[in-house]
């Protein structure tokens, strides 16, 4: 399996800030990608994450409110701008070892 | 679009039964058929996983089933124990695609 390090793991942010998540994946991930899972849901994927050009976004995800940075093979960030209640969900991070797809601990986010 | 649906959504089962949910796909051209446990407050895991080119797996207590005619896969937990209690997402996923995951079932497994 692959090992996957996300932080904060959680946090309470105030309405209009934003927030950055840091994905740390081992050397073997080749993709890396962006869920959000809103409580008691399924997994919505917000973007592919792409080595050193812009994120591929899903439909209803923007990068203006979702900027994903992938500098290199094994770092990724994500970050929430300009927060509102509606954002509060877990942000997961993931990592493709082949086709098999690991997860990150994940961020507990929370606006108030 | 691509769309698995999942049932049942929850599902109670007592010690030592079997536990059986089932996931059923649109794609034809999906190859690939991973099942994660997801524990309260934790990351989903990668519990087993079906090709295409396989129509069963079995890893201890789980198996996977797949009829690639039908479209359906299922997940199989024989012997259930406490720690089985989770929710339990199916995903479906086309090499080049995305991975789409199904809506989840939430296992109670009762002492």
């Amino acid at each position: 399996s692959a090992v996957i390090s996300q932080k904060p793991s959680r946090d309470i942010c105030q309405r209009g800030t934003s927030l950055t998540i840091q994905c740390q994946v081992d050397s073997q991930v080749t993709m890396m990608f962006w869920y959000r899972q809103q409580p008691g849901q399924s997994l919505t994927l917000i973007a592919t994450a792409n080595q050193g050009s812009e994120a591929t976004y899903e439909s209803g995800f923007v990068i203006d409110k979702f900027p994903i940075s992938r500098p290199n093979l094994t770092f990724s960030t994500l970050t929430v701008s300009n927060m509102s209640p509606e954002d509060s969900s877990i942000y997961l991070c993931s990592g493709g070892l082949g086709e098999k797809l690991f997860f990150g601990s994940g961020t507990q986010l929370s606006v108030l | 679009g691509e769309n698995v649906e999942q049932h049942p959504s929850t599902l109670s089962v007592q010690e030592g039964d079997s536990a059986v949910i089932k996931c059923t796909y649109s794609d034809s051209a999906s190859n690939y058929f991973p099942w994660y446990k997801q524990e309260l407050g934790k990351r989903p895991q990668l519990i087993i996983d079906i090709r295409s080119n396989v129509g069963e797996k079995k890893d201890q207590r789980i198996a996977v089933t797949l009829n690639k005619t039908a479209k359906h896969f299922s997940l199989h937990i024989t012997e259930t124990q406490p720690e089985d209690s989770a929710v339990y997402f199916c995903a479906e996923y086309n090499y080049g695609q995305n991975f789409v995951f199904g809506p989840g079932t939430r296992l109670s497994v009762l002492p």
